[in-house]
This record gives C-alpha cells, structure tokens and sequence, in this order.
C-alpha cells in the first residue's frame, strides 16, 4: 500500500497570506488528523477529520481549518499567516486495529513564512 | 493534565549497547502509548506500542516497558545500530481517541 502523501513538500508565504496544505491518507484509511512540528513546540495536535466531519479538535487559533472529502483526502489551511506558523505540518492517517487507532505519518509540508 | 515529559533530549550510544529513553505521563485515562522514530526531513514512523493491560512489549531489538503505578514507559533498543540514530518521541492517547499527546523527543545518536 501506498503511504500518507502530501502536497507540496515546501511552501513559501508571506505573512498574512493564506496557505492550502494537502493530505491522501493510506488507502482505505478514514481518520486524517493533522499535526504542526516547531523545534520550540514539539508535535502539538491540531484536528481530526472521520468521514468529512471534524472528530477532535487541538488548542490552536481559528485561523487554522480543515475539511475531509468523500474519498478521505483532506486539507488543512491557515488564514493571515503569522511568522509563528512556520512549521513542519504533518498528516497522518489511522487504522483501528482492534486495540487502538494506529497513524502513519506522511513526509509533511514545510511552511515558511517571511 | 495532558503532558507527556520525556527525558533525556539526547542521548549518545556505543554501537551495540542498549538506548534507554524514558517517558512519565500524569493523566490516567491514558490508555495507548506508542513510540515513533524520525528521521531528518522526514514524518514520525511507527516503532511500537503498548497498552496499559501488559508490562512490556517487544519486537525485534526494541522493547517497550510500562510501569502503570509510576505512569512511566519506556523505549529500550537493544544493540544498538548507527541507523538507529535519529529523534525517538513517545506519546500517549485516551482509548479510542486519534489525539496523540507527544513527548519532547529524544535525539539519539549511536557512535561506532
């Protein structure tokens, strides 16, 4: 099977622009949730997505937003962009193997923004 | 409280010797507590997990060791290989729930 992709690797973007970060979970795979890295922050939760319906939400501004589509791929975005947001973003998909979700990371976006 | 604190930050290994990364969670409704190794530009992969009704777990040259009264776990890997080197983060989730709560990441470097 095809692992979690995502698009595009690498971003630039000004500050107080928008962004669009994209995410094909593993196939057969329903539950994407999304995850910001910073060497200061660490990986913090940012919202899960179950059949187009956010499921579980982190504690971060609502500048940043998600949706799911009908075939799992989801996206993310993030509004008037702040110097603070550059970070990894990193999606990953889960299985429910009987004992617990399992997630599998993609590769992530790197956000930079000037 | 949600926080996972992990210890050390880095941690540097004779090739063949066994890394010990250690995590300490408060919250008790914790319930599924996986372990992911990464490595530069790349996404966390999956090592191993353990749940909460076994003290320990092992797969190949890494063993997980859970200690429920204490709320610890830990990574142990076992003769340690140069391709090990890379940055190990435990993290903990409540049954049931994609939510992972991460440690702070262990940098481990394995020297010949």
């Amino acid at each position: 099977k095809a692992g979690v992709t995502q698009t595009p690797r690498y971003l630039i973007k000004t500050r107080g622009q928008q962004v669009t970060l994209s995410c094909s979970p593993i196939s057969g795979h329903r539950s994407v949730s999304w995850y910001q890295q910073t060497p200061g922050q660490g990986l913090q939760f940012l919202f899960e997505y179950f059949s187009e319906t956010q499921r579980n939400k982190g504690n971060f501004p609502g500048r940043f937003s998600g949706r799911q589509f009908s075939n799992s791929r989801s996206e993310m975005n993030v509004s008037t962009l702040e110097l603070g947001d550059s970070a990894l973003y990193l999606c990953a998909s889960s299985q429910w193997t009987g004992l617990s979700y399992e997630q599998y990371f993609g590769p992530g976006t790197r956000l930079t923004v000037t | 409280q949600q926080q996972v604190k992990q210890s050390p930050q880095s941690l540097i290994v004779q090739k063949g010797g066994i890394s010990i990364i250690n995590c300490a969670y408060e919250n008790t409704a914790f319930d599924y507590f996986p372990w992911y190794q990464q490595f530069p530009g790349k996404g966390p992969a999956l090592l191993i997990a353990i749940r909460p009704d076994v003290s320990e777990k092992k797969e190949g040259r890494f063993t997980i060791s859970f200690n429920k009264s204490a709320k610890q776990f830990s990574l142990h890997i076992m003769d340690s290989q140069p391709g090990d080197s890379a940055t190990y983060f435990c993290a903990a989730s409540l049954f049931g729930n994609e939510k992972l709560t991460f440690g702070t990441g262990t940098r481990l470097t394995i020297i010949p």
